[in-house]
């Protein structure tokens, strides 16, 4: 099973909302990522986590905080975002961070008026 | 930085033909992986095919493989008998240090019938 799960699959939020991504596998894989992707773009990578520890952040603005509450989960609070910030946001796992292979979710279409 | 090249922004390939997608790399790395993704309409990030550098063989994976150069620094996918199904935009991407991603522009493949 490769599977990665993400929740909402759709997110309208306005500029003053707080609101959360959410990333879920359960194929004991210990590296996680979010990426950015906007539209006919490739995806950008945002975050890495390696068990449970953030080890990339690439530069990120801080309206975007990641949280890895345990191996499994992998969540993105989301606060005061600019309609910029709209884009396709995908999360992806590998076994660990020095295996190469990642599976990825289906992506969370998130709009922000 | 390493950089990842697809020169075709779009190809056309009729049903049952066979069509081949470009890829160019620079990288000062003897070590690394390769991948094609492969994301359709629904968005979902696919895993097509991967090569590894230290392996001098193609990767096959049914009616997908790779004629990896590495010299020439190319990876370029074939996909044998196309069906409706392999319509989408297809990224080639590196992995660099810390298991980052590193896509091409992507391309556009339509299949027609």
């Amino acid at each position: 099973d490769t599977e990665v799960t993400q929740t909402p699959k759709h997110l309208v939020m306005g500029m003053t909302n707080k609101k959360s991504l959410k990333c879920e596998q359960h194929m004991g894989h210990r590296a996680m990522y979010w990426y950015k992707q906007k539209a006919k773009k490739p995806p950008e990578l945002m975050f890495v986590y390696s068990y449970e520890k953030l080890s990339i952040n690439e530069s990120v603005p801080s309206r975007f905080s990641p949280e890895c509450p345990n191996s499994s989960l992998l969540n993105l609070h989301l606060h005061a975002l600019q309609p910029e910030d709209s884009a396709l946001y995908l999360c992806a796992s590998s076994q660990a961070i020095t295996q190469e292979t990642q599976y990825f979710g289906p992506g969370t279409r998130l709009l922000v008026l | 930085a390493q950089t990842v090249t697809q020169s075709q922004p779009e190809m056309s390939v009729q049903e049952a033909e066979t069509v081949t997608l470009s890829c160019t790399y620079d990288t000062s790395e003897s070590d690394y992986y390769l991948f094609w993704y492969k994301q359709p309409p629904s968005r979902q990030m696919i895993l097509v095919i991967r090569q590894e550098a230290y392996k001098q063989q193609n990767a096959t994976e049914n009616r997908f493989s790779v004629n990896f150069q590495k010299a020439a620094k190319s990876f370029s996918l074939k996909i044998s008998d196309s069906q409706l199904g392999d319509a989408a935009m297809y990224f080639c991407a590196y992995r660099e240090t810390g298991n980052k991603l590193v896509f091409g522009a992507g391309t556009i493949l339509r299949v027609k019938s």
